[in-house]
């Protein structure tokens, strides 16, 4: 089964750090562009990162630029997001999903998100 | 830079269709787009690829009630034989280099 499993997700303060992991399983992973889509509770989808098949290629929204890395590690088929300095108005359940070419595309897989709360 | 406009809402009675609409902003018209589907409480799940000479690509498992079309910078989602489960967000996506879209999503709504 085609799978994206999100962990990592937890209750952080405001300024702090947290790690977000997505296991792939069920595809070749090395093959795809997988993103970071997060969801303010009640909001709509807001794309956050993406990363290249081969991490040549790496884009962030505005709103997180310079304050989280995303990073994959094709041998161990796992997609990381570090999230630092985090604020408030990144609460968030937080998605990883598959792109449907090794560069970008649609996503056509999603996984079950895990929730990220920043509050004091 | 490409916006998506979609209407915050929609409702249509059981078993009866409905055309939802993703609007492209102005200079963007030959964009393709994806759509996706929500349940409360869920995440999102991948509809279709939709091209802008109507042409469309389902995901695994999308049943045939679900269908796309295009018109100029117009996405519509037709959904058919209204369900229960239909009931949800619906999202347009679009993508180009370096950036991914989404749009407002409607949310349908099943009398």
């Amino acid at each position: 089964e085609v799978q994206l499993v999100e962990s990592g997700g937890g209750l952080v303060k405001p300024g702090g750090s947290l790690r977000l992991s997505c296991a792939a399983s069920g595809f070749t992973f090395s093959s795809y562009s997988i993103n970071w889509v997060r969801q303010a509770p009640g909001k709509g989808l807001e794309w956050v990162s993406s990363i290249s098949s081969t991490s040549g290629h790496i884009y962030y929204a505005d709103s997180v630029k310079g304050r989280f890395t995303i990073s994959r590690d094709n041998a161990k088929n796992s997609l990381y997001l570090q999230m630092n300095s985090l604020r408030a108005e990144d609460t968030a359940v937080y998605y990883c999903a598959r792109g449907t070419t090794v560069t970008t595309g649609s996503f056509d897989i999603w996984g079950q998100g895990t929730m990220v709360t920043v509050s004091s | 830079q490409v916006v998506l406009t979609q209407s915050p809402s929609a409702s249509a009675s059981l078993g009866a269709s409905v055309k939802l609409t993703c609007t492209l902003s102005s200079g963007h018209s030959s964009y393709a787009i994806a759509w996706h589907q929500q349940q409360p409480e869920k995440g999102p799940r991948y509809l279709m690829k939709l091209n802008s000479d109507g042409s469309h690509s389902k995901g695994d498992g999308i049943p045939d009630r679900f269908s796309g079309s295009s018109s100029g910078a117009e996405r519509y989602l037709t959904i058919s034989s209204l369900q229960s489960e239909d009931e949800a967000d619906y999202y347009c996506q679009t993508w180009g280099t370096g950036i991914q879209v989404f749009g407002g999503g409607t949310k349908l709504t099943v009398l």
